[in-house]
């Protein structure tokens, strides 16, 4: 079922810095890809999403990069804050189900 | 609106016990998602239902797991007899159907099989 590759694993950054999420996927049909933030405890919750139709789209601080010839996209977090400390998943979507990555978890240090 | 509501929120059981996940969609949903997760594997699908009809449960890993969907507002996913590598935590979801609608996930049920 692992059809989206996601990396690094963990990243530590800090405050105010940037931080790069990269995934790929090797699902041609897959026609829309989500980021999902999840913190301790809870369920994931989705953050920002694309379709590859377009290139990049962008949401405060948070911006999807989206190569579809490559079958790459990536997500950026500018100033990273403290707050934003989580676990990122990236997905592809086949019909109405999401395939996962699986998952970055993101330390930001003030 | 309530959310997803998943119980129990945490379990602890022995190795051959039979034990029963729970979970309400949020209303109006028609489409209902069964996860798992573990630190090695990630975040897997185990089962898919649209309109209570199961779609696609090539996820499941084995006999040993079985999904229900009685009702637009309930489903089960029950593991008879557990083992410990079933311990993970299993997230239900559920959303409107229809290509690129959100997904909302439960606050997950957290197995412990010892």
């Amino acid at each position: 079922q692992q059809q989206v590759k996601q990396s690094p694993q963990s990243l530590i950054v800090q405050k105010g810095g940037i931080s790069i999420i990269n995934c790929a996927y090797e699902n041609t049909a897959f026609d829309y890809f989500p980021w999902y933030q999840q913190f301790p405890g809870k369920g994931p919750a989705l953050l920002i999403a694309i379709r590859p139709d377009v290139s990049e789209k962008k949401e405060g601080r948070f911006t999807i990069s989206f190569n579809k010839s490559a079958k790459q996209f990536s997500l950026h977090i500018m100033d990273s804050q403290p707050g934003d400390s989580a676990t990122y998943f990236c997905a592809g979507a086949d019909t109405d189900k999401l395939i996962f990555g699986t998952g970055t978890r993101l330390q930001v240090f003030p | 609106d309530a959310g997803v509501i998943q119980s129990p929120r945490h379990e602890v059981t022995e190795m051959g016990q039979e034990v029963t996940l729970r979970c309400k969609p949020i209303s109006g949903h028609n489409s209902l998602f069964w996860y798992r997760q573990t630190m090695m594997r990630g975040l897997e699908l185990l089962i898919y239902f649209n309109n209570n009809v199961p779609i696609d449960d090539s996820g499941m890993p084995e006999d040993r797991f079985s999904a229900k969907m009685p009702n637009a507002s309930f489903s089960t996913l029950k593991i008879q007899p557990s083992e410990p590598r079933d311990s993970a935590v299993y997230f239900c979801a559920s959303s409107f159907a229809g290509f690129g609608n959100t997904i909302y996930f439960g606050e997950g049920s957290w197995l412990t099989v010892v």
